[in-house]
């Protein structure tokens, strides 16, 4: 398979505690998105990486989330002393950008769904 | 700014029917335009797309066409089936920006 994984598919967690958030991208892509979507809504951007420099975060990626793409390959995303809020699907997307600027087409992971209780 | 409307679901139809699923967009810039299809449990899969004004993207049945005049880029299929039931997004992306804004998605229900 050679698509867009993330890991784990879900996760349960207790308010207050740490998570963590795995994306693997499609193997030659340079940029690799971040997107949050909960029940009923389309998908709402967070963050974007080309190769390991993040260049935009959103306004909604609280000082709690932090994302890493340390060797430009996969990517985590990280979310301190999680809160009910925070109970959604975090989506990971990838793309090739072959020139800066370009409209490039995104492909999905299947998501990371977060329930917090 | 930049969003993307669509009609609300859910859009109950029978086997067979046709299909519309209205979307409009406002833009600051000239914009790609997309449809993408989640089934339940699943990621976001791309299902057509449209860069340019006139062009018309097409796959697995479904076509929309980027309407400049009138901002939108309205998803159709002649005949639905079962396992086309899903939600779709429609969403849009600019040049310079490097993310995707997403309608809040509509839900199809086909009936047997």
């Amino acid at each position: 398979d050679t698509g867009v994984s993330q890991d784990p598919r879900h996760k349960i967690t207790k308010r207050g505690q740490n998570v963590t958030f795995r994306c693997d991208p499609i193997s030659e892509h340079n940029r690799l998105y971040w997107y949050r979507q909960t029940l009923g809504q389309g998908p709402e951007f967070l963050t974007y990486f080309q190769n390991e420099a993040q260049l935009e975060k959103s306004r909604l990626l609280s000082d709690r989330f932090s994302a890493e793409r340390p060797k430009g390959s996969f990517s985590t995303l990280e979310i301190q002393r999680t809160e009910q809020g925070d109970s959604a699907m975090y989506l990971c997307a990838s793309s090739l950008a072959r020139k800066q600027g370009t409209k490039e087409t995104q492909y999905f992971g299947p998501g990371t769904r977060l329930l917090v209780l | 700014g930049n969003s993307v409307t669509q009609m609300e679901g859910p859009v109950t139809l029978s086997e067979e029917a046709f299909l519309t699923i209205n979307c409009t967009y406002t833009a600051t810039g000239y914009p790609s335009l997309f449809w993408y299809v989640q089934y339940p449990g699943e990621g976001l899969q791309l299902l057509l797309k449209a860069t340019k004004a006139d062009d018309k993207g097409s796959n697995k049945g479904f076509e929309a066409t980027y309407r400049k005049e009138t901002t939108s880029f309205h998803l159709e299929k002649g005949s639905v089936q079962v396992s086309d039931s899903a939600v779709y997004f429609c969403a849009l992306t600019l040049y310079n920006f490097n993310k995707f804004y997403f309608g809040s998605g509509t839900k199809l229900n086909v009936k047997p």
